[in-house]
């Protein structure tokens, strides 16, 4: 059963840097699919962030772009977010997920969820 | 960027009712189309994808259709489980964009 679990910090300061890892157990990453974080916000909704895929190859939502890494760490079997930057808009719940890859397109497992709030 | 448009973004419907949820793409994506539900704490769950394709284990309640740019999930007889949030998303090109989502309630 491919399981994923989001961690990092709960608080953030303003300006600060936000580091989330994403733990996956039941399947390795080096398989193959596609990595993915997703935010959820009462003002954004779901927002696609980043995906990463096993080879390193990543794709970055361009309202982020700037501020926004996304990385994996095979001998782990975990992918990690760092924002840079935080300001209260970044509050949100943090969901990692994996994504196919090739024709069949979707998001078929998900992280339970990591709320982060940005606040001094 | 492509953007959808979900309508209705919120309805209330009785046990039994055939619900249908629309969503708009601003240009062509093909098939590139998923709807995922949501409960209330809960994470989204995959429910149809390439929008037309039943995920694995999902009741054949749940039915998703075309036409051109506009895709619509229906729910053909609507079950208290069912309460939920529902979204839309495009993964035709990036950015991948979600729907605003739709609340359905039970009456």
């Amino acid at each position: 059963q491919v399981q994923l679990q989001e961690s990092g910090p709960g608080l953030v300061k303003p300006s600060e840097t936000l580091s989330l890892n994403c733990t996956v157990s039941g399947y390795s990453i080096s398989s193959g699919y596609y990595w993915a974080w997703i935010r959820q916000s009462p003002r954004e909704g779901l927002e696609w962030i980043a995906n990463i895929y096993q080879s390193g190859t990543r794709f970055y939502n361009p309202s982020h772009r700037s501020r926004v890494t996304i990385s994996v760490d095979k001998s782990r079997n975990q992918f990690s977010l760092t924002l840079t930057s935080v300001t209260a808009t970044d509050t949100a719940i943090y969901y990692c997920a994996r994504r196919s890859f090739g024709g069949q397109k979707y998001f078929d497992y998900w992280g339970q969820g990591l709320l982060v709030t940005v606040s001094s | 960027a492509i953007h959808l448009t979900q309508s209705p973004s919120s309805l209330s419907a009785s046990v039994g009712d055939r619900v249908t949820i629309t969503c708009r793409a601003s240009q062509g994506i093909e098939n590139d189309l998923g709807w995922y539900q949501q409960k209330s704490g809960k994470a989204p769950t995959l429910l149809i994808y390439s929008s037309t394709t039943l995920h694995s284990g999902v009741p054949s309640r749940f039915s998703g259709d075309r036409s051109g740019t506009d895709f619509t999930l229906t729910i053909t007889s609507l079950q208290p489980e069912d309460a939920a949030t529902y979204y839309c998303l495009q993964d035709y090109n990036y950015p991948w964009m979600f729907g605003q989502g739709t609340k359905v309630e039970i009456k």
